[in-house]
């Protein structure tokens, strides 16, 4: 079956732009996870959505980082006034509500802020 | 102090030999512990995934878990050059966000 998928792979923008990536999980998977991963970096969590609310957000870098999940399925990650130090691999994973640890990771969206 | 700490290698070895990846960690909290395998520019794939301590064989791969010692292990047998790749531990106190380690980079020579 289709797994994890995320738009765009790759995008490039100025500093100040804002910028959404989006993430479509595994059809029937309740909860959905952001992280980011920098140059030579492991991943690092950012959100944690179980259906569409977000328990765990301790990862928000800043008030600049949101994100929603809808119908239980897509969610968007948003970066508003993008800084140089945004630029990083943004990975989405996704997993079966109530069966432990095992995440699934999408391609990622690779953004570059110029 | 990160809470999993790996060496980022880069680890070199000829086709065929033994390949031991190691990860320590510093939470007790840590219950279930993964290994993900991540190409250039490709999401990371799970690999091996292990509840507590004790070690989990599949097929030319084997994960160990020491929580004496807060020791994670990933063995590869007869590495393959296929096998060159970004190697992710990763631990989870079961609040389900993954703590992932930095990441071993392998390059398997032919």
């Amino acid at each position: 079956g289709a797994g994890v998928s995320q738009s765009p792979s790759n995008k490039v923008t100025e500093k100040g732009k804002d910028v959404e990536l989006r993430c479509d999980p595994i059809s029937g998977h309740t909860a959905l996870y952001w992280y980011r991963q920098s140059l030579g970096q492991g991943l690092e969590f950012l959100i944690y959505f179980q259906g569409n609310s977000a328990p765990d957000k301790s990862g928000l870098p800043s008030d600049r980082f949101s994100a929603e999940r809808t119908g239980g399925s897509v969610s968007t990650l948003t970066i508003q006034r993008t800084q140089q130090e945004d630029s990083a691999v943004y990975l989405c994973a996704s997993t079966p509500g109530g069966s432990g640890s095992e995440q699934f990771f999408g391609p990622g969206t690779r953004l570059t802020v110029l | 102090q990160k809470e999993v700490e790996q060496d980022p290698g880069p680890l070199s070895v000829p086709e065929g030999a033994i390949v031991s990846l190691n990860c320590t960690y510093s939470n007790s909290a840590f219950q279930y512990f993964m290994w993900y395998r991540q190409y250039s520019r490709k999401g990371p794939e799970l690999l091996m995934y292990t509840y507590s301590s004790g070690n989990k064989e599949d097929g030319r791969f084997t994960a160990q878990v020491d929580k004496s010692s807060k020791y994670i292990s990933l063995f590869i047998r007869d590495s393959q050059p296929s096998d060159s790749a970004t190697y992710l531990c990763a631990a989870d106190t079961g609040r389900r966000a993954l703590t992932f380690g930095s990441g071993t980079r392998l390059q398997v020579q032919p």
